[in-house]
């Protein structure tokens, strides 16, 4: 079955340490999207890529940063200038111009 | 810019119950809405989503939802809740993206429980 694919679902990070969280899909989609959840705060945008090689900031990029060298992978990388990085992070895909998201199962990082 | 306003954070309801979920949005122009549930530690599952046309829309797992441009809403109903529906649920609004595409602007989510 098609679907998106996140790893690892948890995930544990020192202070001033670079983590990278993958997403995958086959659903041949061609947008990506990664957005963070914290509780009470619903779900913001963090980046989020159209094509292949391409990609756009979005609400809450600052100390986070992505890459689009495959159709099927958007994977997050989570900087050490990230200050808060504790959160549930959700990958989500789309067929351009269809609206409807499919959305990944979650990694939940957490700073320790 | 886009927004969604969803009023209430916690909702208790007894199975069998109806429901209705509020779910207030912003936007300039012609509104793409949805509603998404989420369980515990998952992602977020489409309940169903409203585009255009008859402005009473189905979903899955017995849902529907009601759009009304003059009070700005789309608010989820259930006539008749069951234990399982316990989970939070988000409204979302999508807008176009510069250079294309989309995104969704979500609701801080209402966390739904469900007495036996």
């Amino acid at each position: 079955d098609g679907g998106i694919t996140q790893s690892p679902k948890y995930l544990f990070r020192k202070e001033g340490q670079n983590v990278t969280l993958s997403c995958e899909q086959n659903l041949n989609h061609d947008a990506m999207y990664w957005y963070r959840q914290d509780p009470g705060q619903g779900l913001r945008l963090i980046y989020y890529s159209q094509i292949v090689n391409d990609f756009q900031k979005g609400d809450i990029a600052e100390g986070y940063s992505v890459s689009r060298e495959k159709k099927e992978s958007f994977p997050l990388t989570v900087t050490s200038a990230q200050k808060n990085p504790t959160a549930f992070y959700l990958c989500a895909s789309s067929q351009v111009p269809n609206y409807g998201y499919t959305f990944g199962s979650g990694t939940r990082l957490t700073v320790v | 810019a886009q927004s969604v306003t969803q009023p209430d954070i916690h909702i208790t309801v007894s199975e069998g119950a109806s429901l209705e979920l509020r779910c207030n949005y912003s936007y300039g122009a012609t509104p793409y809405l949805f509603w998404y549930v989420q369980s515990p530690g998952q992602g977020l599952q489409l309940l169903l989503k409203y585009f255009s046309g008859d402005t009473l829309v189905q979903g899955i797992k017995g849902f529907e939802a009601e759009f009304k441009r003059s009070q700005s809403s789309f608010n989820l109903r259930k006539p008749s809740v069951h234990w399982s529906d316990a989970a939070e649920y988000f409204c979302a609004v999508g807008a176009s993206l510069t250079g294309g595409g989309n995104k969704l602007t979500f609701g801080t989510g209402t966390q739904l429980k469900v007495e036996l």
